[in-house]
């Protein structure tokens, strides 16, 4: 059974500092998507990671794939609090992009 | 351009009720995803459809069908409602093309009450 996991699960973090979400996954799989969740809100995509080693940054963020190891990190670089919020992994398990499964979500709190 | 959207925003149904949850899109996009959302949780896959006709199952398909007529409409039905639905749903659509820009879209939900 595929198994997406995410680490760690809940995060409070202050202003300021560094931090890295590691998302692990069980299958053979170059495609991995990060996304994040505001209360109540739907889900916006943060990063498309198709290929071993790739990286991609984003103002505070930045994530990474390593498909040998079959693992992402998605680091948070000065930590603000506009970044609070619930941060998914998802991993595209047969490579066509038509079936996906999620981690359970990191949630994020940046405390002033 | 609206992306995504799905109605009902909220309902809430009573057991055995059955219900159509609807999904548009005007992105042209191929694939088009439902997933589920219970609280404190990820999401978790219903059923997807790579085109028109064309449907399969996910993860947890058990309660629910799925039709696709169109390129536009991804509807979700539900025949026979039991409180473990209570969920959140989303739909999402995506486009065919492998690029990294190409991800997928998510419509507001739809927050699905059963008592």
């Amino acid at each position: 059974e595929l198994k997406v996991e995410q680490n760690p699960l809940f995060l409070s973090m202050q202003e300021g500092k560094n931090y890295t979400i590691y998302c692990n996954y069980s299958t053979t799989s170059d495609r991995l998507y990060w996304y994040r969740q505001d209360p109540g809100k739907s889900l916006e995509s943060l990063f498309v990671l198709l290929s071993n080693g790739a990286v991609k940054q984003e103002g505070r963020l930045m994530a990474s794939l390593d498909t040998k190891a079959r693992l992402s990190t998605l680091h948070i670089t000065a930590a603000v609090h506009d970044l609070s919020a619930t941060y998914f992994c998802a991993v595209d398990i047969d490579n066509y992009g038509q079936n996906f499964v999620f981690g359970p979500g990191t949630r994020l709190s940046v405390l002033p | 351009n609206a992306g995504v959207t799905q109605t009902p925003k909220f309902r809430i149904l009573k057991i055995g009720q059955s219900m159509t949850l609807q999904c548009t899109q005007d992105m042209n996009h191929n694939y088009m995803y439902w997933y589920r959302q219970d609280p404190g949780m990820g999401l978790k896959l219903i059923y997807y459809s790579v085109g028109a006709g064309i449907t399969d199952k996910g993860e947890v398909p058990n309660g629910y069908n799925v039709s696709r007529s169109t390129t536009e409409d991804f509807p979700l039905r539900l025949e026979l409602a039991a409180p473990s639905q209570t969920s959140v749903y989303f739909c999402a659509t995506k486009n065919r093309a492998e690029t990294s820009t190409d991800t997928q879209y998510f419509g507001p939900g739809t927050r699905l009450t059963v008592l």
